[in-house]
């Protein structure tokens, strides 16, 4: 069975400084990855999504995800955080045939002045 | 351009009382549908899903159902709430077009079981 595992409960970082916020993913197959994002109160919204290619995929409002097969890794950058980036962030796996997606606990987004 | 509804947005309700909350997506056609929850501080657990009319799968043994009446229509009910029912309620959805294609997410319903 596939799982996503975001090891980071909660991140702080202060405003205009860089983040990284780390995904590791299991399964034996290529998986196809997803970053989400979610402000208090409201849906996901899709930031990124990396299906095959280019294992550096750039997404919406600055972000971006490296592919690491050998390191089972998906990780979401962004170069200079902006407050409005405070936020709680899910990655999601999904595989071929399967109609679900498999998500991450969430990483909790603080940014400090 | 697809659009996903939901609602009510905010609702509270006493235990043991029925609940209907009621999805709608527009702008697209035989969708797979989804019915996720959210605990406070916790993360997203998947209850139903639905790839056609009347085709309902459930993931978690549970007093909540789901149907599914209309094409872009998902609904999520119980006939009678338990407080740990509270909780953020998500409806997404997905083409059918490619197996492996991206969720898109509604604005949720926020359930308060007092």
């Amino acid at each position: 069975a596939q799982s996503v595992t975001q090891p980071d409960i909660h991140i702080t970082v202060s405003e205009g400084a860089s983040l990284e916020l780390r995904c590791n993913y299991s399964y034996g197959a290529t998986p196809y990855l997803f970053w989400y994002v979610q402000s208090p109160g409201q849906g996901l919204q899709l930031l990124l999504k990396y299906f095959s290619g280019d294992t550096l995929v750039q997404g919406i409002k600055g972000f971006e995800a490296e592919f690491k097969r050998s390191q089972s890794s998906f990780n979401l950058r962004k170069p200079s955080v902006h407050w409005s980036d405070a936020a709680e962030y899910f990655c999601a796996v999904g595989n071929f045939g399967n109609e679900k997606l498999t998500f991450g606990t969430g990483t909790r987004l603080t940014i400090i002045p | 351009s697809q659009t996903i509804h939901q609602w009510p947005a905010t609702l509270v309700q006493p235990v043991g009382s029925p609940l209907s909350l009621e999805c709608t997506v527009e702008g697209t056609s035989n969708p797979n549908l989804y019915w996720y929850r959210q605990a406070a501080g916790r993360g997203l657990q998947l209850l139903f899903y639905s790839v056609g009319i009347g085709q309902i799968s459930s993931e978690v043994p549970q007093n909540l159902s789901a149907s599914r009446p209309q094409d872009r229509q998902f609904i999520l009910s119980s006939k009678k709430l338990l407080l740990s029912d509270s909780g953020f309620y998500l409806c997404a959805w997905k083409s059918q077009r490619t197996s492996w294609g991206e969720q898109y997410f509604g604005p949720g319903t926020r359930l308060t079981v007092t």
